[in-house]
């Protein structure tokens, strides 16, 4: 079965430095998503991406965070000064249409350490 | 902000027994989706359920939805060790894109 990749898994990054994270969803799908979770806790909500531009973003989603899809396979997520309570899981997802009609593709995560 | 909330958090059953457990949300949905997460892993989608749909089953699990009372309960019969993970329900917000609840943490004792 087609699979949403991450990469890294793991990344640690001193406060206030920049970090992207990599994702490229399956190929064929046209929905995109990012969300995180805090260790054992729920999963938030970030941002989804469509059409090449954002559709829907969560209040954690501030000017610190941004998202592209630069050549038509990754998505990335771009955090531009890290802060401490930025430690997540972060998951991205796709799928071939909005949420609402088929189910989410997750990827296996990046789990963002900030020191 | 939220918009499902599993109930309980955690549950804890001996292998065979059936598990179940229940979301509320808070808007009307189109859909509600059932997910299932093993520790430190991505989700993986199990059921989707629509508004005009009262049960559906796939498999072992058995998904209900009361959109009178907003709310979904999950069961799981004759569990096994290996269904032990967290169990979280997604509705849509606001028509748009899906918000996950907190997690049902199970464990399945053999």
């Amino acid at each position: 079965e087609p699979e949403v990749t991450q990469t890294p898994s793991h990344q640690v990054t001193q406060m206030g430095q920049e970090v992207i994270l990599r994702c490229v969803p399956i190929s064929n799908h046209l929905y995109f998503y990012w969300y995180r979770q805090i260790l054992g806790q729920k999963v938030e909500f970030l941002v989804s991406f469509y059409n090449n531009e954002i559709s829907e973003k969560s209040e954690i989603f501030d000017d610190q965070f941004s998202v592209e899809r630069p050549d038509g396979s990754n998505f990335t997520l771009k955090i531009r000064s890290t802060k401490l309570e930025d430690s997540a899981m972060y998951f991205c997802a796709s799928s071939p249409d909005r949420w609402g009609t088929e189910k989410l593709f997750f990827g296996s995560g990046t789990q963002l350490s900030v020191l | 902000s939220q918009q499902g909330e599993e109930d309980p958090q955690a549950l804890s059953i001996q292998e065979g027994e059936n598990a179940t457990m229940n979301c509320s949300y808070k808007t009307s949905i189109n859909n509600l989706q059932w997910y299932r997460q093993n520790s430190g892993r991505g989700l993986v989608h199990l059921i989707l359920i629509r508004s005009n749909e009262r049960e559906k089953h796939s498999g072992r699990l058995r998904v209900t939805l009361d959109t009178s009372k907003k709310s979904s309960s999950l069961l799981i019969t004759a569990s096994r060790a290996a269904d032990t993970a967290s169990y979280f329900c997604a509705t849509d917000y606001n028509n748009n894109d899906m918000r996950f609840g907190a997690g049902t943490r199970l464990t399945v004792k053999p």
